[in-house]
């Protein structure tokens, strides 16, 4: 049980927009920066949002993040198959004093 | 380029120990907080520990917090992760990563390419 929640499964056409939810708590993802990472079977996870909504150098605009209370949410636009992959957010936990993660989200572009 | 990599892995028996190790290069390696961050097959990430720039604070995840021990060689540019008293479900891919900051843990932004670790008889 991930100290935060994610949907197991996304999916949508080429060229549409997704959304991928993060729901946590007021000790962590209430009180503390959200980040992003995109991971590609058999490789290692990559950054691809930091402080709930800005992306590093070399993250295209098409990946967006927000954040509003105990919940964030990572945007994809202009989805191509190249996205397919596992996303997963996290942040630290105050009541843990650890960092946590979602259980990860897959990734299906129809 | 910032490279980091990882080695120690293995087939250990539960209740074995080993010790992990990530070179770090391309980066001023003292001025930055490293993670231990693990999979097990087929699983999610987990968190495992962290370590600050100076070495001085360090942090565990209440799943191994007494049996795996963090520690950094800033002369070296290495941080290592010392398994002891290993179970059968701490087996996955550890990948060590480096923050973004100096106390910085959730921000990784540098991750190596991992080393497994199989805790089996």
């Amino acid at each position: 049980q991930s100290a935060l929640t994610q949907p197991p499964s996304v999916s949508a056409a080429p060229g549409q927009k997704v959304t991928i939810s993060c729901s946590g708590s007021s000790s962590n993802i209430g009180t503390y920066w959200v980040s992003w990472y995109q991971q590609f079977p058999g490789t290692a996870p990559k950054l691809l949002m930091v402080e709930n909504n800005k992306r590093p150098s070399g993250i295209r605009d098409r990946f967006s993040g927000s954040k509003s209370g105990t919940s964030a949410t990572l945007g994809i636009t202009g989805l191509q198959t190249g996205d397919e992959a596992d996303y997963y957010c996290g942040a630290w936990d105050s009541r843990l004093g650890a960092v946590v993660f979602g259980g990860g989200t897959k990734l299906t572009v129809l | 380029e910032v490279q980091l990599a990882e080695s120690g892995g293995g087939l250990v028996q539960p209740g074995g120990s080993l010790r992990l190790s990530c070179a770090a290069s391309g980066f001023t390696f003292s001025i930055y907080a490293m993670s231990w961050v693990r999979q097990a097959p087929g699983k999610g990430l987990e968190w495992v520990s962290g370590i600050s720039a100076s070495g001085d604070w360090t942090h565990y995840a209440d799943s191994v917090k007494g049996r795996f021990t963090i520690s950094r060689d800033n002369s070296n540019n290495t941080v290592y992760l010392q398994i002891n008293s290993l179970r059968a479900d701490d087996t996955g891919a550890y990948y060590c990563a480096k923050g973004l900051g100096s106390g910085n843990y959730n921000e990784l932004d540098y991750w190596g390419q991992g080393t497994l670790v199989t805790g089996s008889s």
